[in-house]
């Protein structure tokens, strides 16, 4: 497609119920990426994608967070038993392979999923 | 962790005026980004300045890099109304795949 799509855009569950987040990257972008964004807050990494391997788990913040990639694009980030804590704007990116020479640069963002816990 | 840090927290200007916004980092990285964000959603890829650069152009933006201080700075100049929004520095480092991101600076620019 011609940018990142996420879906839902918005997403209210109530607390203790399992919600998927969905991303579909740029046609050909290998790397993908899931940050999460807090009210007023930076982004904070989640998880990295090299096609559907996932080289670095290390910002997931518990084990009730986890993700897979599929065929090299599309990617699902599954959170279960949500908590209120887990309320924030899930961002994700994807790009062009690092190593590319000068044609790795920026990441291209979608539009995020609210998702709010209640 | 390799987050950043963008000074100041906020920033309010006349249109007009430039603005100036500074990033600071920890470790030795690859590159540097700039990126730009619009009511808390998706963040646009403004420009990329690599370590082995000091100064970078794109319209009316200006990015400067010292990596002895490892420090960057975003400069926009004729600001516009449009132009408010909040602002991320991010950094590659060395060897990694993934881009950390600072805190941000929130520009307001006042018509």
């Amino acid at each position: 497609g011609a940018g990142v799509s996420q879906s839902p855009s918005n997403k209210v569950t109530e607390k203790g119920k399992d919600v998927e987040l969905r991303c579909d990257p740029i046609s050909g972008h290998t790397a993908l990426y899931w940050y999460r964004q807090s009210l007023g807050q930076g982004l904070e990494f989640l998880i990295y994608f090299q096609g559907n391997s996932a080289p670095d788990k290390s910002g997931l913040p518990s084990d009730r967070f986890s993700a897979e990639r599929t065929g090299g694009s599309v990617s699902t980030l599954t959170i279960q038993r949500t908590q209120q804590e887990d309320s924030a704007v899930y961002l994700c990116a994807s790009s062009l392979a690092p190593g590319q020479g000068d044609r790795w640069g920026g990441y291209t963002f979608g539009s995020g999923t609210r998702l709010t816990v209640v | 962790s390799q987050q950043g840090e963008e000074d100041p927290q906020a920033l309010s200007i006349q249109e007009g005026e430039n603005a100036t916004m500074n990033c600071s980092y920890k470790t030795s990285i690859n590159n540097l980004q700039w990126y730009r964000q619009n009511s808390g959603r998706g963040l646009v890829h403004l420009i990329l300045i690599r370590s082995n650069e000091r100064e970078k152009h794109s319209g009316r933006l200006r990015v400067t890099l010292d990596t002895s201080k490892k420090s960057s700075s975003l400069l926009i100049t004729a600001s516009r109304a449009a132009d408010t929004a909040s602002y991320f520095c991010a950094t590659r480092e060395t060897g990694a795949n993934n881009l950390f991101f600072g805190t941000g600076t929130r520009l307001t620019v006042i018509p």
